[in-house]
């Protein structure tokens, strides 16, 4: 159980296109997801916390109009990098905590995006 | 503010050797601990957590970590090493105060020769 599937898991853009990411919990409800972002050999860093209904968290010096997220049900939530630039190029990977295991962080697998 | 140390960046063993990850956390009271592994361009696994009670964790995959409190560290380790475990290692803590933000510590890349 706590399957969490991410979509695309790899995608490749032209600069100044959008890029909408997927995030499913596929066996379980969850009203908070996360949105991190992974350079080469470095650790996580989290972008934003995605709660069901109402609006994203953000966080410092991460563009919200850059990256919308949408959480429209307890099961799914978007990113969406808009007019995505070479520099937004990395690896995405979302988390979704289970309503009834709440310090508990399910992950995605991740999505690779690349800005050409 | 909530920190994790991963104090060794790069680690090789031999197949079959013993594994010990180190981890050091900074939290005013008990966090909740957590590794997670990653497989290259792929998502987090999670291996095991503490949370309380029993300072030695049981994880999947043979892995266990204990937890002390003296040491603020949260060590992870494997009697027997695989090849199949070379991977990123990351340990992170989360705010005990509810499901809050979890900080990841850098990473330890694990490299397994035969």
């Amino acid at each position: 159980g706590a399957v969490v599937s991410q979509h695309p898991s790899r995608v490749i853009c032209k600069s100044g296109t959008s890029v909408k990411i997927e995030c499913r919990s596929l066996d379980f409800q969850a009203t908070t997801m996360f949105w991190y972002r992974q350079f080469p050999k470095q650790s996580l860093m989290l972008m934003a916390t995605s709660n069901e209904g109402s609006k994203a968290t953000y966080e410092q010096g991460v563009e919200k109009d850059k990256f919308l997220i949408n959480h429209a049900s307890l099961t799914l939530s978007t990113l969406t990098v808009t007019s995505a630039h070479p520099e937004d190029s990395s690896f995405y990977i979302c988390s979704a905590v289970h309503t009834l295991a709440k310090n508990i962080q399910y992950f995605g697998a991740g999505t690779r995006l690349s800005v050409l | 503010a909530q920190s994790v140390t991963q104090p060794d960046i790069h680690i090789t063993v031999s197949e079959g050797a013993s594994l010990e990850l180190r981890c050091n956390y900074s939290y005013g009271a008990t966090p909740y601990l957590f590794w997670y592994v990653q497989s290259p361009g792929q998502g987090l696994q999670l291996l095991l957590k503490y949370f309380s009670g029993d300072t030695l964790v049981q994880g999947i995959k043979g892995f266990e970590a204990e937890f002390k409190r003296s040491q603020s560290s949260f060590n992870l380790r494997k009697p027997s090493v695989h090849w199949s475990d070379a991977a990123e290692y990351f340990c992170a803590v989360v705010n005990s105060g509810g499901y809050q933000k979890v900080t990841f510590g850098i990473g330890t890349k694990l490299q397994v020769i035969p």
